[in-house]
């Protein structure tokens, strides 16, 4: 079965640099959602999408930013890169379908590296 | 903030059923008990959810106490596979985000 795709798996930037990171749903799945995870931490919500209009905002810093496109998927991208911005970064889908519990599918994951 | 409470970690002997708590005593009547576990670094994934009465699938258990305060996830015959941190999740129904709190690491020995 298709899952959800992120790329890239690994990506290693400088400080200030800036950082463009995809997320392709599965088939289907009108919601995205991206988390963020940092070294020792659990995941923390940054932001989602439904039908490619922003429909939950978390933590995300004002540095990032994030659209869903006309095929939905779904781009992160981070600005003015700090070290603290170091995780891995989760894009999850799902599909609005209450007969499904809303499950969340996982992609697996981005290593942000930043130096 | 996460609304509920979980034990950091527990151990469990393999092929024994592994019974993992969680409090939730600020739950309002239209959330869910979600379940969700993460192996090492991979995504995050969905093992089960409930309202209120009790649910089974293919992976686990969901038992919710009748004042929906509390809940266990039972893995009947844990594996080695199943050493993971496990997250109890309480949420609206919806497309709405999961809100995961500390968890409870799960150590499954031989």
């Amino acid at each position: 079965a298709a899952g959800v795709i992120q790329s890239p798996r690994h990506l290693i930037k400088e400080k200030r640099e800036t950082a463009t990171l995809k997320c392709y749903p599965i088939p289907r799945h009108d919601t995205v959602y991206w988390y963020q995870q940092g070294p020792g931490q659990d995941p923390q919500f940054l932001i989602s999408f439904y039908e490619k209009m922003q429909s939950d905002k978390g933590s995300i810093p004002d540095r990032f930013s994030a659209q869903q496109f006309s095929d939905y998927h779904s781009e992160l991208n981070m600005s003015s890169l700090e070290l603290g911005d170091s995780a891995l970064y989760f894009c999850a889908s799902s599909v609005h379908d209450y007969l499904r519990g809303y499950e969340q599918f996982f992609g697996p994951g981005t290593r942000l590296t930043v130096l | 903030d996460a609304k509920t409470t979980q034990p950091p970690s527990m151990d469990c002997a393999e092929g024994r059923a592994a019974n993992l708590p969680c409090n939730h005593s600020t739950i309002s009547g239209n959330e869910y008990v979600y379940w969700y576990r993460q192996i090492h670094s991979q995504g995050p994934q969905y093992i089960i959810h409930g309202l209120k009465n009790n649910e089974t699938n293919e992976m686990a258990s969901l038992i919710i106490t009748e004042d929906r305060k509390s809940s266990t996830l039972i893995l009947p015959h844990a594996t080695l596979r199943d050493t993971a941190v496990y997250y109890c999740i309480v949420r609206l129904s919806g497309n709405t985000p999961l809100v995961f709190g500390k968890g409870t690491r799960l150590s499954v020995i031989a």
